[in-house]
């Protein structure tokens, strides 16, 4: 149980064009899903806490209107990079915290991005 | 300060050892403690979650939580070379109402055989 996927696992654009990236919990229902970035020998940063229904709340120094999260459903969460630039390129990892437990949540398998 | 706090390492063992990884955090409110296991280029891995003082056992894997003095740590037996990976502490702390995972920069534990 408490499965997420993550999709696609990697991805390689242009500069300057957009990319969705999705999150889904496959075995239990996500009320909060989190979205990280994790560039290469760094640790884990929070983007922004995506609550089914409601506005994500963005971290400090992210860009809202650069990272676009929806979380439509219970166990679905998107985020696009819009206008993405080769600075964007990242290791993106989604998690899910499951609703009917005590706040552990888990991970997708994560996104690699290169913009070019 | 930082709110969570780990030892970036390398923490390095023989195989067959016990590995003790520590974390100490600055929340006293916080009420939900997680180890983490993230391998080179893959996403983190839940192994523990604990919410009382004490020890919590699950199999080779031992979390241990001192509320009053701010610790949480994690101890691997019978360390095995496929126990090498990074061990990320995150501590759910209290921020405008709900509960934000917040995680240290992580442990590199290596084992060798």
């Amino acid at each position: 149980g408490a499965v997420v996927s993550q999709h696609p696992s990697r991805v390689i654009c242009k500069s300057g064009t957009s990319v969705k990236i999705e999150c889904r919990s496959l075995d239990f229902q996500a009320t909060t899903m989190f979205w990280y970035r994790q560039f290469p020998k760094q640790s884990l940063m929070l983007m922004a806490t995506s609550n089914e229904g409601s506005k994500a709340t963005y971290e400090q120094g992210v860009e809202k209107d650069k990272f676009l999260i929806n979380h439509a459903s219970l166990t679905l969460s998107t985020l696009t990079v819009t206008s993405a630039h080769p600075e964007d390129s990242s290791f993106y990892i989604c998690s899910a915290r499951n609703m009917g437990t005590s706040y552990e949540q888990y991970f997708g398998p994560g996104t690699r991005l290169t913009v070019t | 300060q930082k709110e969570v706090e780990q030892n970036s390492g390398p923490l390095s063992v023989p195989e067959g050892a016990i590995a003790s990884l520590n974390c100490t955090y600055s929340d006293r409110g916080s009420q939900s403690f997680f180890w983490y296991r993230q391998y080179s280029g893959k996403s983190p891995e839940l192994i523990m979650f604990i919410y009382s003082n004490g020890d919590k056992e699950d199999g080779r894997f031992t979390a241990q939580l001192n509320k009053a003095s701010q610790y949480v740590s994690l101890l691997i037996r019978d360390s095995q070379p496929s126990d090498s990976a990074t061990y990320l502490c995150a501590v759910n702390i209290r921020s405008g109402g709900s509960y934000i995972p917040t995680f240290g920069r992580g442990t590199s534990l290596i084992v060798h055989p």
